[in-house]
């Protein structure tokens, strides 16, 4: 069973310019969240979707925005690119949301997108 | 609001000897806590979860924690250190909001001399 796959592996963009990173669940996950990994410190939670719903969004400005599609897959683009955007995004699925009291449900992640902007 | 504080960006080990990674934990309820691996260019893979049951907790390749709440502590340990468990190793604890975020550490570095 293919697990959760991204698209593209790497990109180079340059600043200002707009970006859209592609994921898409492992079958039967509908819950799918954002990290970004800045080289040499932890993911950093960007957003959680469920059922095409945002349920949680972490510190990160208006630049960034997301989106599920009913076969929930995912997209995440990013605005007026920074030089400090640079780094591994990271997309994560789960079966079920926390609401639903399965907290501790694990996520499965994916292989991520290197970004990098000059 | 929860967090983990990992201790040693960098720890170094002997193949055959012991791994040892220090995490501790900050919640003000029961914690969810987690380790994870991330080999270079990749993404991050569990190796264990501690979801309130027993507080020892064995995973994958031979790794298991242990979960003191009186030390607010999670280390991840390894009897036998093997060269192919070079990698980054992430402790993370789950938000117990409207959502199942993790929150990560800052990491450990891990490398195994021959």
């Amino acid at each position: 069973d293919a697990g959760v796959t991204q698209s593209p592996t790497h990109l180079i963009k340059t600043r200002g310019q707009h970006v859209t990173l592609r994921c898409s669940p492992i079958s039967g996950h509908k819950s799918v969240s954002w990290y970004q990994q800045v080289l040499g410190q932890g993911p950093q939670f960007i957003f959680q979707y469920y059922e095409k719903e945002e349920r949680g969004r972490g510190n990160f400005p208006d630049r960034f925005s997301a989106r599920q599609f009913p076969n929930y897959s995912s997209e995440l683009n990013v605005n007026a690119l920074l030089l400090g955007d640079s780094a591994l995004y990271l997309c994560a699925s789960s079966l079920e949301e926390a609401s639903i009291r399965k907290l501790g449900n694990e996520q499965f992640f994916g292989p991520g997108t290197r970004l990098t902007v000059l | 609001a929860q967090s983990v504080t990992q201790l040693g960006s960098h720890v170094s080990v002997s193949e055959g000897a012991l791994v040892l990674l220090r995490c501790n934990y900050s919640s003000s309820v029961p914690p969810y806590l987690f380790w994870y691996v991330q080999y270079p260019n990749q993404g991050l893979q569990l190796l264990l979860k501690y979801t309130s049951a027993a507080t020892l907790v064995k995973g994958i390749n031979g790794f298991e924690a242990e979960f003191k709440k009186s030390e607010t502590s999670f280390h991840l340990t390894k009897p036998s250190a093997h060269m192919s468990d070079a990698a980054e190793y992430f402790c993370a604890v789950s938000d117990h909001g409207a959502t199942n975020k993790l929150i990560f550490g800052t990491g450990t570095l891990l490398a195994v001399q021959p």
